[in-house]
């Protein structure tokens, strides 16, 4: 099992470009979430999907938009990047309750 | 709007020495858990608390939650520098969805 597989690892981008960052999990949890971690913030979440088919906005979704059409992948897509989404991105994927939730290996983007 | 509210922050201590980071809650959960981050990689599950006096060890940490009072604890005892990290406490404040609430961590630093 890879476990949570997020893609890329680095990225760069330039205020006002879209970019989709990658989450696969090959483990059939139904829970996936999205996070950003930033600086004395700890860990807010962005957005979940508690199926496939079905997604909720978490603590601060605004800037990112999220689908869930399989069990497995879970993209986060930011349609017009900000300088303010420069963050360290972690997706997460859990049988939800009575387990943890598991963390891929995070996505650290800079916008410019 | 739940809040999740770790201390100490920061925690700088000497090995051989016993200490307890403390997690408090704003809303009602019997689900708690505690994360390891380690510099520039990703979180690992360490415990998951899921009842009113829950306590779970592993090595020198110890866990414990009281959903009463919204609050739990990790106690580290005969700390070692190999402990040094940041520990996340979080919350699901709904049933079976994996929206974990984070605190913003506690840095510890275990010196000889």
């Amino acid at each position: 099992n890879a476990g949570v597989t997020q893609t890329p690892k680095f990225q760069v981008l330039k205020t006002g470009q879209s970019m989709t960052l990658q989450c696969a999990q090959d483990m059939n949890h139904e829970y996936m979430s999205w996070y950003r971690q930033d600086p004395g913030m700890g860990l807010r979440l962005i957005h979940y999907s508690v199926g496939a088919g079905i997604t909720d906005q978490g603590e601060v979704p605004n800037g990112y938009n999220v689908s869930r059409s399989t069990t497995e992948d879970f993209p986060l897509r930011l349609l017009s990047a900000a300088p303010s989404q420069t963050s360290v991105y972690f997706c997460a994927s859990g049988r939800g309750g009575n387990t943890e939730a598991f963390f891929g290996q995070g996505t650290r983007l800079t916008v410019v | 709007e739940l809040k999740v509210e770790q201390n100490p922050l920061f925690l700088s201590m000497q090995e051989g020495k016993n200490y307890t980071i403390y997690c408090n809650y704003s809303t009602t959960s019997d689900r708690l858990y505690w994360y390891r981050q380690d510099p520039g990689k990703s979180l690992e599950s360490l415990f998951v608390l899921l009842s009113n006096g829950a306590v779970k060890q592993e090595g020198r940490l110890m866990a414990s939650l009281d959903t009463k009072a919204r609050l739990s604890t990790l106690h580290i005892t005969a700390a070692v520098h190999d402990l040094s990290a940041t520990y996340f406490c979080a919350v699901d404040p709904d049933y079976n969805t994996d929206k974990l609430i984070f605190g913003t961590g506690t840095r510890l630093q275990v010196f000889p």
